[in-house]
Protein backbone atom coordinates (compact mmCIF):
# COMPACT_ATOMS: atom_id res chain seq x y z
CA UNK A 1 0.00 0.00 0.00
CA UNK A 2 1.49 3.61 -0.77
CA UNK A 3 2.67 5.68 1.65
CA UNK A 4 2.98 9.27 1.49
CA UNK A 5 5.18 10.94 4.63
CA UNK A 6 5.53 14.79 5.22
CA UNK A 7 8.00 15.87 7.78
CA UNK A 8 8.15 17.98 9.43
CA UNK A 9 4.54 18.55 10.22
CA UNK A 10 5.08 22.25 10.52
CA UNK A 11 7.83 25.34 10.15
CA UNK A 12 8.61 28.07 10.57
CA UNK A 13 11.15 30.44 8.93
CA UNK A 14 11.71 34.40 8.67
CA UNK A 15 11.04 36.31 5.51
CA UNK A 16 13.48 35.89 2.32
CA UNK A 17 14.72 32.36 3.58
CA UNK A 18 15.07 30.08 0.65
CA UNK A 19 13.51 26.36 1.74
CA UNK A 20 12.78 22.81 0.91
CA UNK A 21 9.32 21.24 1.66
CA UNK A 22 10.52 17.35 2.01
CA UNK A 23 7.88 14.07 0.63
CA UNK A 24 8.85 10.59 0.09
CA UNK A 25 6.62 7.83 -0.75
CA UNK A 26 6.65 4.09 -0.39
CA UNK A 27 6.44 2.80 -3.75
CA UNK A 28 8.24 4.33 -6.71
CA UNK A 29 5.57 2.91 -9.13
CA UNK A 30 3.53 6.24 -9.32
CA UNK A 31 2.00 8.05 -11.94
CA UNK A 32 1.59 11.30 -11.57
CA UNK A 33 2.85 13.59 -8.49
CA UNK A 34 1.11 16.44 -7.17
CA UNK A 35 1.85 19.73 -4.90
CA UNK A 36 -1.02 21.77 -3.04
CA UNK A 37 -1.37 24.58 -1.18
CA UNK A 38 -4.32 24.98 1.48
CA UNK A 39 -5.19 28.18 3.35
CA UNK A 40 -6.82 27.71 6.71
CA UNK A 41 -10.71 27.36 5.65
CA UNK A 42 -10.38 27.06 1.91
CA UNK A 43 -10.27 24.51 -0.68
CA UNK A 44 -6.56 22.61 -2.28
CA UNK A 45 -4.82 25.07 -5.06
CA UNK A 46 -2.68 23.22 -7.07
CA UNK A 47 0.95 24.40 -7.60
CA UNK A 48 2.57 21.74 -9.36
CA UNK A 49 2.10 18.73 -11.43
CA UNK A 50 4.87 16.60 -12.46
CA UNK A 51 4.05 13.39 -14.36
CA UNK A 52 6.58 10.36 -14.08
CA UNK A 53 8.56 10.83 -16.83
CA UNK A 54 9.38 14.06 -16.05
CA UNK A 55 12.17 14.99 -12.92
CA UNK A 56 10.71 18.69 -11.91
CA UNK A 57 8.47 21.08 -13.07
CA UNK A 58 8.87 25.27 -12.10
CA UNK A 59 5.88 27.83 -11.55
CA UNK A 60 7.36 30.97 -10.77
CA UNK A 61 9.73 30.73 -6.74
CA UNK A 62 8.39 27.16 -7.04
CA UNK A 63 10.45 24.56 -8.09
CA UNK A 64 9.60 20.62 -7.66
CA UNK A 65 11.53 18.12 -8.02
CA UNK A 66 10.34 14.16 -8.44
CA UNK A 67 12.95 10.87 -7.85
CA UNK A 68 11.02 7.70 -7.95
CA UNK A 69 13.95 5.32 -7.93
CA UNK A 70 14.55 6.77 -3.93
CA UNK A 71 10.81 8.22 -3.40
CA UNK A 72 11.21 11.36 -3.19
CA UNK A 73 9.63 14.80 -3.81
CA UNK A 74 11.08 18.51 -2.72
CA UNK A 75 9.42 21.59 -3.46
CA UNK A 76 11.66 24.63 -3.33
CA UNK A 77 10.38 28.23 -2.66
CA UNK A 78 12.80 30.69 -3.05
CA UNK A 79 12.54 34.01 -1.28
CA UNK A 80 10.19 33.07 0.65
CA UNK A 81 6.80 35.69 1.79
CA UNK A 82 4.66 36.31 4.70
CA UNK A 83 2.24 35.41 1.87
CA UNK A 84 3.59 32.10 1.22
CA UNK A 85 2.37 30.92 4.70
CA UNK A 86 -0.29 27.98 4.21
CA UNK A 87 0.11 24.16 4.08
CA UNK A 88 1.25 22.35 1.37
CA UNK A 89 0.07 18.85 0.94
CA UNK A 90 2.53 16.45 -1.50
CA UNK A 91 0.17 13.93 -3.22
CA UNK A 92 0.10 10.89 -5.84
CA UNK A 93 -1.48 9.35 -8.42
CA UNK A 94 -0.60 5.52 -8.59
CA UNK A 95 -1.97 4.67 -12.05
CA UNK A 96 -3.97 6.68 -15.12
CA UNK A 97 -7.77 6.19 -13.16
CA UNK A 98 -5.77 5.90 -9.80
CA UNK A 99 -7.38 7.89 -6.63
CA UNK A 100 -5.38 10.36 -5.04
CA UNK A 101 -2.74 9.02 -1.97
CA UNK A 102 -2.01 12.41 0.65
CA UNK A 103 0.18 13.00 2.73
CA UNK A 104 -0.47 15.21 5.67
CA UNK A 105 1.13 18.01 4.59
CA UNK A 106 3.85 20.65 6.13
CA UNK A 107 2.28 23.66 7.87
CA UNK A 108 4.45 26.53 6.64
CA UNK A 109 4.69 30.27 8.45
CA UNK A 110 6.88 32.77 7.10
CA UNK A 111 7.74 35.38 9.20
CA UNK A 112 7.90 38.58 8.62
CA UNK B 1 -8.81 27.23 -16.69
CA UNK B 2 -9.75 24.13 -14.77
CA UNK B 3 -12.25 26.27 -12.00
CA UNK B 4 -14.12 23.75 -9.90
CA UNK B 5 -16.95 25.55 -7.65
CA UNK B 6 -18.62 24.40 -4.87
CA UNK B 7 -22.06 25.65 -3.25
CA UNK B 8 -22.87 26.97 -0.53
CA UNK B 9 -19.68 27.46 0.93
CA UNK B 10 -21.36 27.07 4.51
CA UNK B 11 -24.58 25.97 5.59
CA UNK B 12 -25.55 25.46 9.21
CA UNK B 13 -28.90 23.14 9.29
CA UNK B 14 -31.15 21.34 12.17
CA UNK B 15 -30.04 17.96 13.27
CA UNK B 16 -32.35 15.18 11.30
CA UNK B 17 -32.59 17.62 8.20
CA UNK B 18 -30.94 16.98 4.82
CA UNK B 19 -28.30 18.97 2.79
CA UNK B 20 -27.48 19.23 -0.64
CA UNK B 21 -23.52 20.48 -1.54
CA UNK B 22 -23.34 20.93 -5.29
CA UNK B 23 -19.80 20.94 -6.94
CA UNK B 24 -19.73 22.44 -10.59
CA UNK B 25 -16.79 22.18 -13.58
CA UNK B 26 -17.23 25.71 -14.69
CA UNK B 27 -14.78 25.52 -17.88
CA UNK B 28 -14.32 21.90 -18.35
CA UNK B 29 -16.05 18.54 -18.83
CA UNK B 30 -15.29 16.25 -15.78
CA UNK B 31 -16.18 12.46 -16.39
CA UNK B 32 -15.05 11.96 -13.01
CA UNK B 33 -15.78 14.07 -9.44
CA UNK B 34 -14.34 13.23 -6.17
CA UNK B 35 -15.90 14.10 -2.76
CA UNK B 36 -13.55 14.21 0.19
CA UNK B 37 -14.14 15.18 4.30
CA UNK B 38 -11.52 16.98 5.68
CA UNK B 39 -11.19 17.01 9.42
CA UNK B 40 -9.56 20.04 11.54
CA UNK B 41 -5.92 19.80 11.24
CA UNK B 42 -6.32 16.29 9.36
CA UNK B 43 -5.84 15.94 5.30
CA UNK B 44 -8.00 15.10 2.90
CA UNK B 45 -10.44 11.53 3.33
CA UNK B 46 -11.71 10.33 0.10
CA UNK B 47 -15.29 9.27 0.73
CA UNK B 48 -16.34 8.26 -2.82
CA UNK B 49 -15.57 8.69 -6.49
CA UNK B 50 -18.28 9.43 -8.90
CA UNK B 51 -18.84 8.63 -12.48
CA UNK B 52 -20.91 10.70 -14.82
CA UNK B 53 -23.74 8.07 -15.74
CA UNK B 54 -22.90 5.52 -13.40
CA UNK B 55 -23.44 4.99 -9.46
CA UNK B 56 -20.74 6.55 -7.30
CA UNK B 57 -17.95 4.23 -5.54
CA UNK B 58 -17.84 4.62 -1.78
CA UNK B 59 -14.85 4.45 0.33
CA UNK B 60 -14.86 1.75 3.30
CA UNK B 61 -16.30 2.73 6.21
CA UNK B 62 -18.55 5.43 4.16
CA UNK B 63 -22.50 4.59 4.88
CA UNK B 64 -23.50 5.01 0.75
CA UNK B 65 -27.32 5.82 2.18
CA UNK B 66 -26.27 8.56 4.31
CA UNK B 67 -24.20 10.36 1.75
CA UNK B 68 -26.17 10.33 -1.55
CA UNK B 69 -24.67 11.02 -4.79
CA UNK B 70 -25.24 11.96 -7.76
CA UNK B 71 -23.38 12.74 -11.31
CA UNK B 72 -26.01 13.46 -13.52
CA UNK B 73 -23.77 15.60 -15.94
CA UNK B 74 -20.38 16.23 -17.07
CA UNK B 75 -20.27 19.26 -15.36
CA UNK B 76 -22.10 18.74 -11.72
CA UNK B 77 -22.00 16.42 -9.12
CA UNK B 78 -24.12 16.52 -6.10
CA UNK B 79 -23.79 14.99 -2.32
CA UNK B 80 -26.75 15.20 -0.15
CA UNK B 81 -25.75 14.50 3.54
CA UNK B 82 -29.19 12.57 4.83
CA UNK B 83 -30.38 13.45 8.80
CA UNK B 84 -27.33 14.79 9.21
CA UNK B 85 -26.15 14.90 12.79
CA UNK B 86 -23.58 17.10 14.65
CA UNK B 87 -20.88 14.01 13.83
CA UNK B 88 -21.27 15.46 9.97
CA UNK B 89 -20.37 18.79 11.10
CA UNK B 90 -17.03 18.83 8.63
CA UNK B 91 -15.23 20.57 5.62
CA UNK B 92 -16.60 19.13 2.68
CA UNK B 93 -14.67 19.37 -0.60
CA UNK B 94 -14.74 18.01 -3.98
CA UNK B 95 -12.34 17.84 -6.94
CA UNK B 96 -12.89 16.91 -10.58
CA UNK B 97 -10.72 15.17 -13.30
CA UNK B 98 -10.96 16.50 -16.77
CA UNK B 99 -12.46 14.11 -19.42
CA UNK B 100 -9.77 12.93 -21.69
CA UNK B 101 -6.98 14.74 -19.68
CA UNK B 102 -3.92 13.35 -17.92
CA UNK B 103 -4.86 11.96 -14.21
CA UNK B 104 -4.95 15.36 -12.40
CA UNK B 105 -7.13 16.40 -10.00
CA UNK B 106 -8.59 20.10 -9.83
CA UNK B 107 -10.11 21.16 -6.46
CA UNK B 108 -13.18 23.14 -5.34
CA UNK B 109 -13.09 25.74 -2.30
CA UNK B 110 -14.93 23.54 0.26
CA UNK B 111 -18.11 23.45 2.17
CA UNK B 112 -18.20 24.31 5.65
CA UNK B 113 -21.19 22.02 7.13
CA UNK B 114 -22.01 23.11 10.58
CA UNK B 115 -25.34 20.72 12.13
CA UNK B 116 -26.38 22.07 15.62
Amino acid sequence: KQEVTQIPAALSVPEGENLVLNCSFTDSAIYNLQWFRQDPGKGLTSLLLIQSSQREQTSGRLNASLDKSSGRSTLYIAASQPGDSATYLCALYTGANSKLTFGKGITLSVRP
Amino acid sequence: GAVVSQHPSRVICKSGTSVKIECRSLDFQATTMFWYRQFPKQSLMLMATSNEGSKATYEQGVEKDKFLINHASLTLSTLTVTSAHPEDSSFYICSARKRGGVNEQFFGPGTRLTVL
